[in-house]
């Protein structure tokens, strides 16, 4: 079982609708988790971290927490042609191990 | 802000020759730089953790030897791949984390071509 996955997709949402973007993660005592956003060609961008359960909210981005379910989502609201992109899930477990492990990434297009 | 530069963006070398990477925080200390490599369309893979003024710790199957790490500063580090082959060509990308927090922010990454 991978530590992180993620449907790689592609998923395809028509501009103006909600983006929701799923990652599950086998570690139990992970503790951070974080969406980076990565454009065909660029390196990943941070877009959110969360660090407990329930909503954290930032403009039209919202990560969902789930430590039972062992589930972190991202939602884009109005999605833009502009979010089209590769959105990859990034969970750390804050035990001296300094590392984030990445999931493969989501494949994200918005339709004009 | 957090803002990580890499430098260069793009290298051509021949095979067998060597090229440094070089990775800086510019508005924060970074007191663990990381290195990854990424291959056309796959995700990131770790090649090494640096922390400034020790040895870097290597992933699994990352040769130490062909990929030099120097931390030598809290906003400095440098990836040197020695002898290089077609086969190391890739994305090379560089992160930063200050300290305290678990966030890495990224640099721009180094596109190398060996021929």
């Amino acid at each position: 079982q991978k530590e992180v996955e993620q449907n790689s997709g592609p998923l395809s949402v028509p501009e103006g609708a909600i983006a929701s973007l799923n990652c599950t993660y086998s570690d139990r005592g992970s503790q951070s988790f974080f969406w980076y956003r990565q454009y065909s060609g660029k390196s990943p961008e941070l877009i959110m971290f969360i660090y407990s359960n329930g909503d954290k909210e930032d403009g039209r981005f919202t990560a969902q927490l789930n430590k039972a379910s062992q589930y972190v989502s991202l939602l884009i609201r109005d999605s833009q042609p502009s979010d089209s992109a590769t959105y990859l899930c990034a969970v750390a477990n804050n035990f001296g191990n300094e590392k984030l492990t990445f999931g493969t990434g989501t494949r994200l297009t918005i339709i004009p | 802000g957090a803002v990580v530069s890499q430098h260069p963006s793009r290298v051509i070398c021949k095979s067998g020759t060597s090229v440094k990477i070089e990775c800086r925080s510019l508005d924060f200390q970074a007191t663990t730089m990381f290195w990854y490599r990424q291959f056309p369309k796959k995700s990131l893979m770790l090649m090494a953790t640096s922390n400034e003024g020790s040895k870097a710790t290597y992933e699994q199957g990352v040769e130490k030897d062909k990929f030099l790490i120097n931390h030598a500063s809290l906003t400095l580090s440098t990836l040197t791949v020695t002898s290089a082959h077609p086969e190391d060509s890739s994305f090379y990308i560089c992160s930063a984390r200050k300290g305290g927090v678990y966030e890495q922010y990224f640099g721009p990454g180094t596109r190398l071509t060996v021929t």
